[in-house]
């Protein structure tokens, strides 16, 4: 299994240009969720999904889109890149019951210049 | 906001010493604590998942204790090794309105010297 793969592994953007952020995940998981890692603010929940087809918000969704057509691609997109959204971007899935574990890609580091 | 809360948020102990952090949450609608272990460039890794009031869970060294009443988790090392350092982070899953969310903590870095 390759567990939970991100692409690419950096990013450069300038102000205004979108792009999209690849996650995958080859262990059937139902949950998958988006996070970015900012110095001193751990990890905020950005959008999640229980299922293909069904997402819903997390703690900083807004800038971005997220879709779920099959269980296991789970794309995040910036929608007009600002330099508030220079982070490091975690992807992560787990099955959907209670004492199910996360598993996390090895993150995207966005800058937005 | 829901804060999930996690000291110290820095420690450096001496090889072979014990420690431990505490990570505090709120107490309602609470499904789950999960705890990871994050080293420099690499992914957040589970260490525990713990979801009743009372739960211990042990991994070698490692191990943690749950109080869901008072909305707390401690997790101990014993005898730290240099290869223990990084940062544990432990995150609070809730059920609300139908849906699941985690809410992490900021973490605890921990530095074992030599």
């Amino acid at each position: 299994n390759a567990g939970v793969t991100q692409t690419p592994k950096f990013q450069v953007l300038k102000t205004g240009q979108s792009m999209t952020l690849q996650c995958a995940q080859d262990m059937n998981h139902e949950y998958m969720s988006w996070y970015r890692q900012d110095p001193g603010m751990g990890l905020r929940l950005i959008h999640y999904s229980v299922g293909a087809g069904i997402t819903d918000q997390g703690e900083v969704p807004n800038g971005y889109n997220v879709s779920r057509s099959t269980t296991e691609d789970f794309p995040l997109r910036l929608l007009s890149a600002a330099p508030s959204q220079t982070s490091v971007y975690f992807c992560a899935s787990s099955r959907q019951g209670f004492s199910y574990e996360q598993y996390f890609g090895p993150g995207t580091r966005l800058t937005v210049t | 906001i829901l804060n999930v809360e996690q000291s110290p948020q820095s420690l450096h102990v001496q090889e072979g010493d014990s420690t431990n952090f505490t990570c505090s949450f709120p107490s309602s609608n609470f499904y789950a604590l999960h705890w990871y272990r994050w080293e420099t460039a690499k992914s957040p890794e589970a260490l525990f998942v713990m979801t009743l009031n009372g739960d211990e869970k042990k991994k070698g060294r490692i191990s943690a204790t749950l109080n869901t009443k008072e909305g707390y988790s401690y997790l101990y090392i014993k005898g730290s090794q240099p290869e223990d350092s990084a940062t544990y982070l432990c995150a609070f899953r809730r059920f609300a309105s139908g849906t699941y969310k985690y809410i992490f903590g900021t973490g605890t870095r921990l530095k074992v010297l030599a």
